[in-house]
Parts: C-alpha cells; sequence; structure tokens
C-alpha cells in the first residue's frame, strides 16, 4: 500500500520558533508537494520538488523554505513562525503528471 | 499561469438526488484534470482524471465528470448520491508543461441530507 506520512497529526508552537514539518513517501516518487489548506480557500501550493536538491516555488513561498536532501524525504521549515501560519499543511508525492498525486493526512499546525 | 475557479463553494441536496459539482480552468496551454475528493477527517484521494482521449471520464462509485475545452469546463456528476458521498470535492489542472505543478480549486463541500 502506498504511503505518504507526515510526522506529526497535532502541532502547536510558539510566535518565532523555528518549526520542521517532515514527510516521508515509500513509492519512489520523484515529485513531491507542500500544500497548505485553509477553509474558503482550498489548498495552496508553497513549494514542490521534482528532484533530490531541486525544489521550486509554489504560489505561497513567503514565510517558508524546504529541504530535499534525499529522494523519499521533503520537509517544509517555517524559520519564524508567526500566527498568520496557523493552517492543515499537505504533503503530496507523485510520479509524473500523468498519475495521481498521493497525499498525507496532514499536519494541523497552530502557531500561539 | 493556470487558475481553477470552483462555482460553488458548498452544495446541499437529498440522498438520491442528482448533483453537479462546476469546475472551470484557465491555461494557456493544454491542460490534465483532476477531481480529487476528501472525506471528514482523512487526506485528499483521487476521484477521477482526464489525460487525453475520451472527454467523459467516470469513477469506480459513479461519478463522472466531461471536459469541455470550448468552455474550459470539468463539472463532476452523479446522477444519484448516498450519504457517503458527503466530502469536500476539489477540482485541480495541470498545464502539462515540463515542470509538474498541479493547481486546486477552492474545494466544493457537498453534503448530502438524508
Amino acid at each position: 500500500d502506498v504511503k505518504v506520512t507526515q510526522s506529526s497529526r497535532y502541532l502547536v508552537k510558539r510566535t518565532g520558533e523555528k518549526v520542521f514539518l517532515e514527510c516521508v513517501q515509500d513509492m519512489d516518487h520523484e515529485n513531491m508537494f507542500w500544500y497548505r489548506q485553509d477553509p474558503g480557500l482550498g489548498l495552496r501550493l508553497i513549494y514542490f520538488s521534482y528532484d533530490v536538491k531541486m525544489k521550486e516555488k509554489g504560489d505561497i513561498p513567503e514565510g517558508y523554505s524546504v529541504s530535499r536532501e534525499k529522494k523519499e524525504r521533503f520537509s517544509l521549515i517555517l524559520e519564524s513562525a508567526s500566527t498568520n501560519q496557523t493552517s492543515m499543511y499537505l504533503c503530496a508525492s507523485s510520479l509524473d503528471k500523468y498519475t495521481e498525486a498521493f497525499f498525507g493526512q496532514g499536519t494541523r499546525l497552530t502557531v500561539v | 499561469a493556470q487558475s481553477v475557479t470552483q462555482l460553488d463553494s458548498q452544495v446541499p441536496v437529498f440522498e438520491e438526488a442528482p448533483v453537479e459539482l462546476r469546475c472551470n480552468y484557465s491555461s494557456s496551454v493544454s491542460v490534465y484534470l483532476f477531481w480529487y475528493v476528501q472525506y471528514p477527517n482523512q487526506g485528499l484521494q483521487l476521484l477521477l482524471k482526464y489525460l487525453s482521449g475520451s472527454t467523459l471520464v467516470e469513477s469506480i462509485n459513479g461519478f463522472e465528470a466531461e471536459f469541455n475545452k470550448s468552455q474550459t469546463s470539468f463539472h463532476l456528476r452523479k446522477p444519484s448520491v448516498h450519504i457517503s458521498d458527503t466530502a469536500e470535492y476539489f477540482c485541480a489542472v495541470d498545464s502539462g508543461g515540463s515542470n509538474y505543478k498541479l493547481t486546486f480549486g477552492k474545494g466544493t463541500l457537498l453534503t448530502v441530507n438524508p
């Protein structure tokens, strides 16, 4: 069974903290994505990666960075968390554009 | 740039009624189109997709969507819904360019009432 695993389901952090959200896939997929999901705004792409050490900005990259040192792992970093980054974060991976993207269960991050 | 518009944020229907969830896209190049579904407290999963060929595509649980290039639409339909279809539905587009970038709409919450 294919799997995209996000390290935490729920996370509470303080304003100004550096936050790491981890995502691991076991399908040997080239492409990995980070989205944030907010009510009424749907899914917005933060960053994506189509190969190890390769990354591209999505639609809302401000305040975020990413790291992909190994093919199976894609990390989202909030350098200095702010309250407006409170959201549900979804990681996804895909073999290519013709096949489906597989999503993790999401991490609900609250910044207080 | 590509974008997706889902015209209805919420669609309440009664069980066994037909439903249509609307999706329009904009893209300057040919596209691949997808519908994903998110059941309560779960992650997203693919419902159906259009890549090429027949413009009518179907899912295993009775949903279908039709790609209409002239109207730039990819509406999702089901002739008779069940309570278990209650979920949020997301339309998504990939431009088919060299980089794979999947853009989602804002979602439509389908609520099926008994």
